[in-house]
């Protein structure tokens, strides 16, 4: 079956530091790849995705490559601020198949001013 | 543009009682997709409407149904609910299956 995993949080950070997210998945089909973000009381909002092999995809300062050879998206920025403070999730969904998207189970992000 | 709404945002109910919750896709949107999130289970596909029609269901009992009406507008319904049924209900919508999907705020559901 599909399946994403995700880094282990909660992660806290100092404002300005280097942010990476690590997300593996597993995938019976040729998937995209998605990073969502959901902040307190809110839904989920789309931060990026990549639909194919070596693809880079970027928001807000946000970024990850579609790492085929090592079933990767890990997320990275380069210089986190207070407002980035929000669980991430990392999810995926098989092309030419259905809406359906698999998700990781969620990193707590809490960056400290 | 308006985003996907969903109605209402709050909800309080009791063993036993059925609920039915709304979700308003983005204009022109046709596929709309239901997600239910816990804390222990984290985000759950539940099932998936395009064109009226259901073209996908996750894992879950009988007692979890959807509809989807010509305009788009989709319902879900859980009956004869239980204490676990509490948690975030999301919808989302996509133009085709192409296209990311976008979701709206969720409703709460709580089960006293």
């Amino acid at each position: 079956g599909n399946s994403v995993t995700q880094m282990e949080g909660p992660v806290t950070l100092s404002e300005e530091a280097f942010l990476t997210i690590n997300c593996t998945y597993t995938a019976t089909g040729y998937p995209s790849l998605f990073w969502y973000v959901q902040y307190p009381g809110e839904g989920l909002q789309l931060l990026l995705k990549a639909t194919k092999a070596d693809d880079k995809g970027s928001n807000k300062g946000f970024e990850a490559t579609y790492r085929k050879e090592t079933t990767s998206f890990h997320l990275e920025k380069g210089s986190v601020q207070v407002s980035d403070s929000a669980v991430y999730f990392c999810a995926l969904r098989i092309n030419f198949g259905n809406e359906k998207l698999t998700f990781g189970t969620g990193t707590r992000l809490t960056i400290i001013p | 543009k308006a985003g996907v709404t969903q109605t209402p945002r709050y909800l309080i109910k009791t063993r036993g009682q059925q609920v039915t919750l709304s979700c308003s896709p983005i204009s022109g949107h046709r596929s709309v997709s239901w997600y239910q999130q816990t804390p222990g289970q984290g985000l759950q596909f539940l099932f998936e409407y395009f064109s009226e029609t259901q073209r996908n269901k996750g894992n879950f009992p009988g007692r979890f149904s959807g509809r989807q009406f010509s305009n788009s507008r989709s319902e879900m319904n859980v009956s004869t609910l239980e204490l676990g049924d509490s948690a975030l209900y999301l919808c989302a919508s996509s133009m085709t299956a192409d296209q990311p999907q976008h979701f709206g705020d969720g409703t709460r559901l709580s089960i006293l």
